[in-house]
């Protein structure tokens, strides 16, 4: 049973830069599929942030790509995301996924998710 | 970039009733890469449907998704209590993920 847990602090300073790990047990991330991010402002709808391939190939949501870095560590069999120069507006629960189907065209198994609150 | 809106907003219903909710997208969107999301309060969404009109294993077959091109819908043929929650649809195309704003179900 492929299960995703993250971790990250709950607290960011504005401007400052959100750092979260997704550690994945049950499979081994660099066997295959898409490995991916999303985000809930409280109250609100969801918002893709972004997806990275086995292979390292990265996709992120374009209204987020000039901040967003996720990147692979295939010896811990982690993913992890970093969203830069962060504001109040990036006060969320961020959720990792696994992205499934032609492409990482939806997102079959989920993290608990983390809030992450954006205050000074 | 593809924009799904999602209707009704609200969907008030007693259990055992029949719930139709729609996905309409602003342009067309592959049925492949269609999908539904359950989610209820303090939980992360729960994939319900995938290509449209798929269901994982474990999805009971009440769930029905349907549709093509640029009107999908997903339906609950008999609302049960622990139905009631926010549904989400999804597309993805051009290597980007999109979700609608989603239908809150209630109870009546």
């Amino acid at each position: 049973q492929v299960q995703l847990q993250e971790s990250g602090p709950g607290l960011v300073k504005p401007s400052e830069t959100l750092s979260l790990t997704c550690t994945v047990s049950g499979y081994d991330v660099s066997s295959g599929y898409h490995w991916g991010w999303v985000r809930q402002p409280p109250g609100k709808g969801l918002e893709w942030i972004g997806n990275i391939y086995y292979r390292g190939n990265t996709y992120y949501n374009p209204s987020l790509t000039s901040r967003v870095t996720i990147s692979l560590d295939t010896s811990k069999n982690r993913f992890s995301l970093r969203l830069t120069s962060v504001t109040a507006a990036d006060t969320a629960v961020y959720y990792c996924a696994r992205a499934q189907g032609s492409s990482g065209s939806y997102l079959g198994y989920w993290g608990q998710g983390t809030l992450v609150t954006v205050s000074s | 970039e593809i924009v799904l809106t999602q209707s009704p907003g609200t969907l008030s219903l007693s259990p055992g009733e029949r719930a139709t909710l729609s996905c309409r997208a602003s342009r067309s969107v592959s049925t492949s890469y269609l999908a539904w999301y359950q989610q209820k309060p303090g939980q992360a969404p729960r994939l319900l449907i995938y290509g449209a009109s798929m269901r994982p294993t474990g999805i009971p077959d009440r769930f029905r998704g349907s549709g093509s091109e640029t009107d999908f819908t997903l339906t609950i043929s008999r609302v049960e209590p622990e139905d009631f929650a926010v549904y989400y649809c999804q597309q993805y195309g051009s290597s980007s993920l999109t979700f609608g704003g989603g239908t809150k179900v209630e109870i009546k």
